[in-house]
């Protein structure tokens, strides 16, 4: 079964528009990390943001914010005023477990992001 | 600090032969694995290592072999190239340590063809 889903394979949103990228998670553990990377057309993998289990808060960086439903176990990419730079692949990615810097980070198939001018 | 470099940035192969894609981090990273990204797929993982001696397989080991001497680097083997090979591979190292806050440094990766 697929650890990570991201139902969206692409999106268009207007420049200066907010969207959210979809990303639903499975684990049976009760400590672990979410993360998002993007990867813009030049390749490299960029990470973006990250969100634990136990954080009560949902995580913000800059004009990226992680909307953190446990309960439905997702975990959703908030870009606010969207720029054209924004266009990319967004990858969603899980560790699991209380020590979880040794454990693999595991990605889903990833939603490819179109900003319009 | 360098990061996590990959060499080559480019292959090209001809089906049954064989390549060791590098990979080295500066950063003192415990865990380092590797990835390969192919159209629609996103990343899989292919092996992992969490120190030296010590590697693990991932969802597509089948093809490819590790081995981590030291901490600092961590080939990928491609015993016999095939086809079905062709993608491109991503070298990520990591911090050991408790709680899942640590993000994984990827290097820029390698695009391989076989054919």
């Amino acid at each position: 079964a697929q650890k990570i889903t991201q139902t969206q394979p692409g999106m268009f949103v207007q420049e200066k528009e907010a969207v959210t990228l979809d990303c639903t998670y499975d684990t049976s553990d009760q400590s672990y990390g979410l993360f998002w990377y993007k990867q813009p057309s030049s390749g490299e993998m960029i990470f973006l943001i990250y969100q634990g289990s136990y954080d009560e808060q949902n995580a913000t960086e800059g004009r990226y914010s992680l909307n953190f439903q446990k309960a439905r176990k997702s975990a959703n990419l908030v870009i606010s005023a969207s720029q054209l730079g924004d266009s990319a692949m967004y990858f969603c990615a899980m560790r699991e477990g209380p020590n979880s810097g040794n454990t693999p980070l595991v990605f889903g198939k990833g939603t490819r992001l179109s900003v319009i001018a | 600090n360098a990061g996590v470099t990959q060499t080559p940035k480019f292959q090209v192969l001809k089906t049954g032969q064989s390549m060791t894609l590098q990979c080295a981090q500066d950063m003192n990273h415990e865990y380092m694995s590797w990835y390969r990204q192919d159209p629609g797929m996103g990343l899989r993982l292919i092996h992992y290592s969490v120190g030296a001696g010590i590697t693990d397989q991932g969802e597509v080991p089948n093809g490819y072999n590790v081995s981590r001497s030291t901490t600092e680097d961590f080939p990928l083997r491609l015993l016999s190239a095939a086809p079905s090979q062709t993608s491109v591979y991503f070298c990520a190292s990591s911090p050991f340590g408790g709680g899942s806050s640590y993000e994984q440094y990827f290097g820029p990766g390698t695009r391989l063809t076989v054919t």
